[in-house]
């Protein structure tokens, strides 16, 4: 089955610096990755998401970029600000099912 | 629209009691899923159900069962609870067409002493 590895854990920077979190996935027949945010103690909300053919993809501060050849996908959050701090999520989609890493906490300290 | 909802949002159970986890949703949506959230591990797939009258394990399945009970509702039952079942349990669900977003429920925080 599909395995989803997310790095790092935890992740701190500056109010203004850029962060960027990475994912690997094993099934080269994923074709879907989408990014969940979850504040505390609320549900993840789809940020953003990117299919197996485009490379990358981006929203006004955040921004996806897929490598399929190495299968890793990483999710690039420029002029960070304190409300983006949350849980971050990745996930590979086969089929019907999504399969989730296991979070990023990212503080943004101002 | 509300959603996805889920009920109750808090429970506490002793173990080997039992309950059944409600989740509804108002979007018309095909899919459904059940994940589970523990600290370290993401969000767990539990079962899920791709279209009315059908259901599938997901990662977790062992010690919950699901039923479909209608487009709309989709619920997870925990027959004789244990404490590796503490959790925080999200429901979500999806339409059947080109998007591929999963909606996410608030969650129910289950423990289990």
């Amino acid at each position: 089955g599909e395995n989803v590895e997310q790095h790092p854990s935890t992740l701190s920077v500056q109010e203004g610096d850029s962060a960027v979190i990475k994912c690997t996935y094993s099934d080269s027949a994923s074709n879907y990755f989408p990014w969940y945010k979850q504040e505390l103690g609320k549900r993840p909300q789809l940020i953003i998401d990117i299919r197996s053919n485009v490379g990358e993809k981006k929203d006004q501060r955040i921004a996806v970029t897929l490598n399929k050849t190495a299968k890793h996908f990483s999710l690039h959050i420029t002029e960070t600000q304190p409300e983006d701090s949350a849980v971050y999520f990745c996930a590979a989609r086969k089929t019907d099912k999504l399969i989730f890493g296991t979070g990023t906490r990212l503080q943004v300290f101002p | 629209n509300a959603g996805v909802t889920q009920t109750p949002k808090f429970q506490v159970l002793k173990t080997g009691q039992s309950m059944t986890l409600q989740c509804a949703q108002d979007m018309n949506h095909n899919s459904m899923y059940w994940y589970r959230q523990d600290p370290g591990m993401g969000l767990r797939l539990i079962y899920y159900s791709a279209s009315e009258g059908t259901t599938d394990k997901g990662e977790v399945p062992n010690g919950y069962n699901v039923s479909r009970l209608n487009k709309r509702e989709f619920s997870l039952r925990l027959e004789s609870a244990a404490p590796s079942q503490t959790s925080v349990y999200f429901c979500a669900s999806k339409a059947q067409t080109s998007t591929d977003t999963q909606y996410f429920g608030p969650g129910t925080r289950l423990t289990v002493l």
